[in-house]
């Protein structure tokens, strides 16, 4: 079945440092790829996305490229700021099975200044 | 443009009880989905509603159910609560047309069962 596995956390920096985020996934069709990001007591934001292989996601300083061949969806962000403080998730959506996100666990990132 | 919006926030229910939890969707989008995300876990696709009909539905028991209205506002209840229930209860919105284009989430329902 269709999977996502993200890096576990959680991941502590220090402000302006680089940031990556493993994600992993495994799907029997061509899904689409997400990251969401969640702040303390809210709800899910969508942060960016992905809909075909070498497609690159881009938001507020974050990148994602999708890799088929590596089945991967890393986050990536060149200086991260406390702000960024936030639980971080992977999720995908496979069309072959229904338009339900399939989520990983998640990844707490924690920026100090 | 309105993003969706659930209620209530927070709830606090005994064992074996029933919930209603309810959740309405941004302007635009015809499509409804719930998910479970218990503490420290990714959040868990229950099901997803649209046309007013469950098309769609994650590895959860019969005891959870849902609506959709016309107006493309939904509920999900919950009978017979267990304490594993507990947990936050996420909606989301969508164009059933443009799933590609991600969900819109509300910021939830926290459910406590004591």
């Amino acid at each position: 079945g269709n999977s996502v596995t993200q890096m576990e956390g959680p991941v502590t920096l220090s402000e302006e440092a680089f940031l990556t985020i493993n994600c992993t996934y495994t799907a029997t069709g061509y899904p689409s790829l997400f990251w969401y990001v969640q702040y303390p007591g809210e709800g899910l934001q969508l942060l960016l996305k992905a809909t075909k292989a070498d497609d690159k996601g881009s938001n507020k300083g974050f990148e994602a490229t999708y890799r088929k061949e590596t089945t991967s969806f890393h986050l990536e962000k060149g200086s991260v700021q406390v702000s960024d403080s936030a639980v971080y998730f992977c999720a995908l959506s496979d069309p072959n099975a229904g338009t339900a996100l399939i989520f990983g666990k998640g990844t707490t990132l924690s920026v100090s200044s | 443009e309105t993003g969706v919006t659930q209620s209530p926030t927070h709830l606090i229910k005994t064992r074996g009880q029933q919930v209603t939890l309810r959740c309405s969707s941004q302007s635009g989008h015809n499509t409804v989905s719930w998910y479970q995300q218990a503490l420290g876990q990714g959040p868990q696709f229950i099901f997803q509603y649209y046309r007013e009909e469950e098309n769609g539905r994650g590895n959860f028991p019969p005891r959870f159910s849902g609506l959709q209205f016309p107006n493309y506002s939904s509920e999900l209840n919950v009978n017979a609560l267990e304490l594993d229930d507990s947990a936050l209860y996420l909606c989301a919105s969508s164009d059933q047309g443009r799933v590609n284009y991600g969900y819109t989430f509300g910021s939830g329902t926290r459910l406590t069962v004591v």
